[in-house]
């Protein structure tokens, strides 16, 4: 069975740090492009950082940009976001997703249940 | 960066109606266009990709149409589970942007 799992989430003051976790199972990890996509309460879907299968690509919003960083352990088959410098507007639930990119295709596929950031004083 | 706009933001409809909803790219997107459906509380669901393929599991029911700038998706007779939200995607160019949103109520 596909399962992302993501950890991390949580209540932060602004200007403050978190990072977190995505671990994925049930298919081969190594091959797939990686993505964090946030939604903010009562909100739609807002796409945030894309990272390769080898982290040879690697892509922001400009939201997020010089705050956020993604990364990947392929050999732990887990996906990071560390976030600093957190504002207000950064309160969301995060998901993880698969991004599956192929001849002339490519979507989201794969979707975790989401971990909730809390940025508040 | 590439808008993505929906149409209606929100409908009423009832069990066994057809249901259409719209989406319009700022740019010509050629087929880069996909449609999930999420229910409250739930992660976003892959139902069609590449504007008119039927994702693995997905009800016929389902389906979309469209290429360039303007896509449908429809749900051909309305059924209770699929009282949700849905959003269109353009996988053209990053950013990945989504769609406002659809929310589909019961009448």
């Amino acid at each position: 069975e596909v399962q992302l799992v993501e950890s991390g989430g949580g209540l932060v003051k602004p200007g403050g740090s978190l990072r977190l976790s995505c671990a994925a199972s049930g298919f081969t990890f190594s091959t797939y492009n990686m993505n964090w996509v946030r939604q903010a309460p009562g909100k739609g879907l807002e796409w945030v950082s894309s990272i390769s299968s080898s982290s040879g690509y690697i892509y922001y919003a400009d939201s997020v940009r010089g705050r956020f960083t993604i990364s990947r352990d392929n050999a732990k088959n887990s996906l990071y976001l560390q976030m600093n410098s957190l504002r207000a507007e950064d309160t969301a639930v995060y998901y993880c997703a698969g991004f599956y990119g192929g001849n002339s295709v490519s979507y989201f596929d794969l979707w975790g249940r989401g971990t909730l950031v809390t940025v508040s004083s | 960066d590439i808008q993505m706009t929906q149409s209606p933001s929100s409908l009423s409809a009832s069990v066994g109606d057809r249901v259409t909803i719209t989406c319009r790219a700022s740019q010509s997107i050629s087929t880069y266009l996909n449609w999930y459906e999420q229910k409250p509380g739930k992660a976003p669901k892959l139902l069609i990709y590449a504007a008119s393929s039927l994702q693995s599991g997905v009800p016929s029911r389902f389906s979309g149409s469209g290429s360039g700038t303007d896509f449908t998706l429809t749900i051909s007779s309305l059924q209770p589970e699929d009282f949700a939200t849905y959003y269109c995607q353009q996988s053209y160019n990053t950013p990945w942007t989504f769609g406002q949103g659809t929310k589909v109520e019961i009448k």
